[in-house]
This record gives structure tokens, C-alpha cells and sequence, in this order.
């Protein structure tokens, strides 16, 4: 069954830690994204990966941290630094220069 | 910066009517997508028009693209009311290996039966 799955759903963090979401994919796809989408707006892009061991910032990318140690592996970390993380993430795949494919969310709230 | 801008904001139309959203753009693009996203959820692509096509249809769905006015439309016919969701434009501009997307905020369909 391919695909792109995330994990958690729903992820709730105190005030000053960080978390990581996870976005696992296999696609077999190059190039991985994350996007963060708040209420009545469309996504913006936080990082992205096109090949495995490198990535570069996206629009928003202050607060945020990525690895990509393994092409199936994407994931995103919120720093106590991101000041107001309460949002939607997703994560999408792709191939070069082919349509992105998306996973279900995480929906991430402070408390 | 968002680059797609959706117009308009939201729709809502009877079931069976015809559904047309539009979307202006400022920079050259390499193709532009539209995606689809039920509440809640993650969204998922519907159709993708390069930047050389005019028109392009996949089933119920009708997209158009005019790269002199920078703009495009999706037309969804015969509409349901599992066509409610909320419709995204993006636009792809070259990376060194892909697409870079930017994404519009959307445009609110609600088909009501």
C-alpha cells in the first residue's frame, strides 16, 4: 500500500519544547516538503529536501529544523524558538519535477 | 509570499450547477497545479496545466491557463455535493531538481443538495 504517512494526528506541546513530527514515504519519491497551513489560508512552505542529505529553507523556515538521513524519512522539528507553532503540517513527496503527493496532517496545538 | 491568489474566497452553488474558481499569479511559471482539500485533511492534487497548454480536462473538471494574463480558472460541471472542499492554485517554478510550489489561500466550495 503506497503512500505518505504522518505521524501523530493530533500533537500537543507545552510552551519551551520541542517536538518532531514524522513524515515517512514510500513513493520512492526524491524530493520531500513540509508545509504549514493556518486557518483560512493556504500552505507555505517550511523546508524541503530534493535528494537525500541535503535540504534547504523554505518561506518560513525560522524555528524549524529538518534532517534527511533516508530517502522514505522527512522529519520536522518545532523548536521552542517558533513562536507561534499552533497550526496544521503537512508533508508531501514527489518526483523531479512531477506533482506532490500528501500526507493526512498533523494538526499541532500549544498549550 | 503567496503567489496564487483565488478568487473567490467562497462558493456555494446547488448540486448539479457549475462551479468556476480563478486564480491570478505574478511570475513566470513552469506549470500550475489546482489540489483539492476536505476539511481536515491533506490535500490532493487534481490536475496540473505546464505552462505551453491552454486548456486541459480530466472528468468533471476543466482548467484553464492564460500565461499573458497570468491567470487560470477551474471549472468543475455537474457538480455534487462531495465536490465541498476547499480548491488550491499553485504554481511551480523551477528548483535544480524539481518544482518549487506556491500556494494560493484557497477558494471554499460548498455544494449544497
Amino acid at each position: 500500500d503506497g503512500g505518505i504517512t504522518q505521524s501523530p494526528k493530533y500533537l500537543f506541546r507545552k510552551e519551551g519544547q520541542n517536538v518532531t513530527l514524522s513524515c515517512e514515504q514510500n513513493l520512492n519519491h526524491d524530493a520531500m516538503y513540509w508545509y504549514r497551513q493556518d486557518p483560512g489560508q493556504g500552505l507555505r512552505l517550511i523546508y524541503y529536501s530534493q535528494i537525500v542529505n541535503d535540504f534547504q529553507k523554505g518561506d518560513i523556515a525560522e524555528g524549524y529544523s529538518v534532517s534527511r538521513e533516508k530517502k522514505e524519512s522527512f522529519p520536522l522539528t518545532v523548536t521552542s524558538a517558533q513562536k507561534n507553532p499552533t497550526a496544521f503540517y503537512l508533508c508531501a513527496s514527489s518526483r523531479r519535477g512531477g506533482e506532490q503527493f500528501f500526507g493526512p496532517g498533523t494538526r499541532l496545538t500549544v498549550l | 509570499s503567496q503567489q496564487g491568489e483565488e478568487d473567490p474566497q467562497a462558493l456555494s452553488i446547488q448540486e448539479g450547477e457549475n462551479a468556476t474558481m480563478n486564480c491570478s499569479y505574478k511570475t513566470s511559471i513552469n506549470n500550475l497545479q489546482w489540489y483539492r482539500q476536505n476539511s481536515g485533511r491533506g490535500l490532493v492534487h487534481l490536475i496540473l496545466i505546464r505552462s505551453n497548454e491552454r486548456e486541459k480536462h480530466s472528468g468533471r473538471l476543466r482548467v484553464t491557463l492564460d500565461t499573458s494574463k497570468k491567470s487560470s480558472s477551474l471549472l468543475i460541471t455537474a457538480s455534487r455535493a462531495a465536490d465541498t472542499a476547499s480548491y488550491f492554485c499553485a504554481t511551480a517554478t523551477p528548483m535544480e531538481y524539481g518544482n518549487k510550489l506556491v500556494f494560493g489561500a484557497g477558494t471554499i466550495l460548498r455544494v449544497k443538495s
